[in-house]
């Protein structure tokens, strides 16, 4: 069975700070990993995702994540972010189908 | 443009009521799947459909009954509402599973249900 477990339900930041998004996930299967963002009121865009090769993997937005497979993690990190980045985070794992985690919501503070 | 989309994008039900949700791809996508979002419980997977004429219980099946008579239509169901069931639901497609080919997972913009 999949699953993914988000460890931080909120994170307050203050703008141009640094910035980790904490996923852990199991498998049983071969995993590929996903983060999505949703802004307040719209629907889940894609930030990134994890296939194969090179762990570190870049996405929109300046973000990337860090695939690890002996911790089972996939970190998302932004160097620094911006009031724009106000929004909530979804780390996924798809095998036979796509399983979310929690969410995480990152609340961006001038 | 090509995408995923819902009906309706709001509604209110009184309990015990029934209401169907429409699904439509124009992807030719293989697979479609409902998703529940409740605050702080991320999305959940309701039903999954792997192709035409074929679906499959997720994680939280219960209360609900879907049908994919038609390649580009998925249909979700709730035979008697319930205030438990107030949510945002979420249709998605894919080529296949994994999410690898082309664009991956394509999201609909969600349907808002309140059941009072």
């Amino acid at each position: 069975a999949q699953s993914v477990t988000q460890l931080d339900s909120q994170v307050p930041v203050f703008e141009e700070a640094p910035v980790e998004l904490r996923c852990n996930y199991s498998s049983s299967v071969s995993v590929y990993l996903f983060w999505y963002v949703q802004y307040p009121n719209q629907g889940l865009q894609l930030l990134l995702k994890y296939l194969s090769g090179s762990t570190l993997v870049k996405g929109i937005n300046g973000f990337e994540a860090e695939f690890n497979k002996s911790q089972t993690s996939f970190h998302l990190r932004k160097p620094s972010v911006h009031i724009s980045d106000t929004a909530e985070y979804f780390c996924a794992v798809s095998g036979r189908k796509l399983i979310f985690g929690q969410g995480t919501e990152l609340s961006v503070k001038p | 443009n090509a995408g995923v989309t819902q009906t309706p994008k709001f509604r209110v039900l009184k309990t015990g009521q029934s209401m169907t949700l429409l699904c439509a791809q124009d992807m030719n996508h293989e697979y479609m799947y409902w998703y529940r979002q409740d605050p702080g419980m991320g999305l959940r997977l309701i039903h999954y459909s792997v192709g035409e004429g074929t679906t499959a219980k997720g994680e939280v099946p219960d209360g609900y009954n879907v049908s994919r008579l038609k390649k580009q239509n998925f249909l979700l169901g709730l035979e008697s509402a319930a205030p438990s069931q107030t949510s945002v639901y979420f249709c998605a497609s894919s080529w296949e599973a994994t999410g690898l080919r082309n664009y991956g997972y394509t999201f609909g913009s969600g349907t808002r249900l309140t059941v009072v």
